[in-house]
């Protein structure tokens, strides 16, 4: 079965620092990955995901992740951070089932961004 | 603008009186899915339907279930909540077609049972 693992519970980063959340990923096959951010009292947003082919990919909001398939690992990174960023930031391995897509999170990376 | 919509946004119950959560979507996704999330965990996946079909995850209570009775409705009930039920609940859709297609979520539900 397919799991995902987020190391870091909590992070702080100052506004403008870059910023790298780690993702590690279980999966027997060729891993379908997306990073999703949650601000409160929202719902999940897709920054990026990624399928196959290069493995820098480009999001929205200026992150980008990379996937290292020989560190099992996709991490999402932003050069300089906004303070509009801190929210909590899911890693997800998606894997097709009855027509759709399960997606396994991870247990989330809080941000926080001090001014 | 195309949305997926959930209402209550905050529901309270009490232990074993039955809720029902409610999701709707305007984009005219076959898919739709309901996970919960409890405080500091994952969002877990309990089931989901493609068009008409439910496809029920193993490890989801039998207090959980579910109605689709058309494209843009999805329905939650849990039949006698338990105080462990307490969680966001979020309704998400997609396009079927499988992995590709990206879920768009909702705001969520936060449920408290007393």
């Amino acid at each position: 079965a397919q799991s995902v693992t987020q190391p870091d519970i909590h992070i702080t980063v100052s506004e403008g620092a870059s910023l790298e959340l780690r993702c590690n990923y279980s999966y027997g096959a060729t891993p379908y990955l997306f990073w999703y951010v949650q601000s409160p009292g929202q719902g999940l947003q897709l920054l990026l995901k990624y399928f196959s082919g290069d493995t820098l990919v480009q999001g929205i909001k200026g992150f980008e992740a990379e996937f290292k398939r020989s560190q099992s690992s996709f991490n999402l990174r932003k050069p300089s951070v906004h303070w509009s960023d801190a929210a909590e930031y899911f890693c997800a391995v998606g894997a097709g089932t009855g027509g759709g897509n399960k997606l396994t999170f991870g247990t989330g990376t809080q941000l926080k961004v001090e001014l | 603008d195309a949305m997926v919509i959930q209402n209550p946004r905050y529901q309270v119950t009490q232990f074993g009186k039955p809720v029902t959560l409610s999701c709707s979507q305007t984009l005219n996704h076959n898919v739709m899915y309901w996970y919960q999330q409890k405080s500091s965990q994952a969002p877990k996946l309990l089931f989901h339907y493609y068009d008409k079909d439910f496809n029920n995850e193993a490890d989801t209570p039998d207090n959980f279930q579910s109605r689709r009775p058309n494209t843009s409705f999805c329905f939650l009930d849990i039949r006698s909540p338990g105080l462990g039920d307490t969680a966001m609940y979020l309704c998400a859709t997609s396009r079927a077609g499988g992995v590709s297609n990206e879920q768009f979520f909702g705001p969520g539900t936060r449920l408290t049972v007393l």
